[in-house]
C-alpha cells in the first residue's frame, strides 16, 4: 500500500470548512483514497473514498489532485462533534479479489481539533 | 440495532492469564477483521477472515488465536498474556471484495489491561 503524509495536528473553528490535506505522491492507478475518523475512545468511522473523481456525501467532500498525488478531505461546516482523529489511507482496489485488498493501513493521522 | 459489538468494553488480567474477546455483527457482511491499537495510538490489523476461513495474518504470536464460528463471529483468544498486549483490540466488519464500496465498520474496541 501506498504511503500517505498528514500534518500530525489542525484547528478549526466552530462553523467553518475544515480542510485536511494528504499526500500520497507515491499512489497506484489501481488504489483509492479512503478516509476514517477516530472519534476519543470510539472505534474508526468511515467518512468517503474516491479513485480519481471528486465526491462527496453527506458527511464529507473529497477533491482529489488531477495526478492523484495528494487530496483534501472537506468538512464544509465542522461541528465540535467533528473533532477527532482524522485518517487518509490508499488502498488497492477495494473490490479485487487480490489477497490483502481487504487490509487497511493506518498512519498517524490527523488530529483535528474544532473550537467553539 | 448494535452493527458491531464486541465484549468485553474493559478487560483487566494478571499476566499469564489466558482471555478471550468475542465479536458479533448483525450487517450481514461476511468478512472481519481485528486490529490493535497501542499506548502510541496506532491501529495496525492482526487478523481477517472471510466466510470463516483466514485471509490476512498479519505477523503476530501465535499466542493470539481468532476462532470464526460463523460468518456473524469473529473472536480472539489470548494465552499467556504479557504486558506487552495491552492495548485497545477493535473488531471490524465488511462486505466481500467484489462490492466496489465495501467500508469497514469498527466496533467500540475492547480495552485490555494486563498487569
Amino acid at each position: 500500500d501506498a504511503k500517505t503524509t498528514q500534518p500530525p495536528s489542525m484547528d478549526c473553528a466552530e462553523g467553518r470548512a475544515a480542510n485536511l490535506p494528504c499526500n500520497h505522491s507515491t499512489i497506484s492507478g489501481n488504489e483509492y483514497v479512503y478516509w476514517y475518523r477516530q472519534i476519543h475512545s470510539q472505534g474508526p468511522q468511515y467518512i468517503i473514498h474516491g479513485l480519481k473523481n471528486n465526491e462527496t456525501n453527506e458527511m464529507a467532500s473529497l477533491i482529489i489532485t488531477e495526478d492523484r498525488k495528494s487530496s483534501t478531505l472537506i468538512l464544509p461546516h465542522a461541528t465540535l462533534r467533528d473533532t477527532a482523529v482524522y485518517y487518509c489511507i490508499v488502498r488497492v482496489a477495494p473490490h479485487s479479489f487480490l489477497q490483502g485488498a481487504q487490509k487497511l493501513v493506518f498512519g498517524q493521522g490527523t488530529r483535528l481539533t474544532i473550537n467553539p | 440495532d448494535t452493527a458491531v459489538s464486541q465484549t468485553p468494553k474493559y478487560l483487566v488480567t494478571q499476566m499469564g492469564n489466558d482471555k478471550s474477546i468475542k465479536c458479533e455483527q448483525n450487517l450481514g457482511h461476511d468478512t472481519m477483521y481485528w486490529y490493535k491499537q497501542d499506548s502510541k495510538k496506532f491501529l495496525k490489523i492482526m487478523f481477517s477472515y472471510n466466510n470463516k476461513e483466514l485471509i490476512i495474518n498479519e505477523t503476530v504470536p501465535n499466542r493470539f488465536s481468532p476462532k470464526s464460528p460463523d460468518k456473524a463471529h469473529l473472536n480472539l483468544h489470548i494465552n499467556s498474556l504479557e504486558l506487552g498486549d495491552s492495548a485497545v483490540y477493535f473488531c471490524a466488519s465488511s462486505h466481500t471484495s467484489g462490492r466496489v464500496n465495501n467500508e469497514q465498520f469498527f466496533g467500540p474496541g475492547t480495552r485490555l489491561t494486563v498487569l
